[in-house]
């Protein structure tokens, strides 16, 4: 099946710092990905849709300047928490939409997440 | 109202046995439904995928949609101590285009 990695797998930084998560479609083409957030034992929520080549769409509520989308090739879309804060610490997922799926359902991978911790 | 409610859990239960996971909705244009198992620290993984109404069998894991009733379901028979995990439903339209409403998970645990 198709492969969506996200890198790094966990990250420990200081209050004020700026971090970088990567997600990629390792075997297949990805015109669309998604970030998501997931806090303890609760829901994955949509944070914003990534479509390669365009301004990331983001949920109602998450803040644009601080949650930084780029989505600069068809395999690689990436997510920066800038001036993190000890409330950001989470785990972020992407997952990817196959360039050929048809439907929004199974053509959507997950990537394995990133965990940040915020210190 | 949430979309999607899901009973968070814990479940707890005996190898062998019949797991019953399930979710409500309140969107009727959700016309997709999907399943996705999520180990501890990992990212979801898809499971089962539902169009519409009706039943769909894979392997051990059986999927159910009744639309009337907006209510999903998924069973797992003879479960294994590898099923344990977290189960997350999942449901979207054609109007909603990307986005997926997530449950809140429900943690399993079958104990050997």
């Amino acid at each position: 099946g198709a492969v969506v990695s996200q890198h790094p797998s966990w990250v420990i930084c200081k209050s004020g710092t700026s971090v970088k998560i990567e997600c990629r479609s390792l075997d297949f083409q990805a015109t669309t990905m998604f970030w998501y957030r997931q806090f303890p034992k609760q829901s994955l929520m949509l944070m914003a849709t990534s479509n390669e080549g365009s301004k990331a769409t983001y949920e109602q509520g998450v803040e644009k300047d601080k949650f930084l989308i780029n989505h600069a090739s068809l395999t690689l879309s990436t997510l920066t928490v800038t001036s993190a804060h000890p409330e950001d610490s989470s785990f972020y997922i992407c997952s990817a939409r196959d360039l050929m799926g048809q439907g929004p359902s199974s053509e959507q991978f997950f990537g394995p997440g990133t965990r940040l911790t915020v210190l | 109202q949430k979309e999607v409610e899901q009973d968070p859990g814990p479940l707890s239960v005996p190898e062998g046995a019949i797991v019953s996971l399930n979710c409500t909705y309140s969107n009727s244009a959700f016309q997709y439904f999907m399943w996705y198992r999520q180990y501890s620290r990992k990212g979801p993984e898809l499971l089962m995928y539902t169009y519409s109404s009706g039943n769909k069998e894979d392997g051990r894991f059986t999927a159910q949609v009744d639309k009337s009733s907006k209510y999903i379901s998924l069973f797992i028979r003879d479960s294994q101590p590898s099923d344990s995990a977290t189960y997350l439903c999942a449901m979207s339209s054609s109007s909603s285009g990307n986005q997926f409403y997530f449950g809140t998970g429900t943690s399993l645990t079958v104990i050997p």
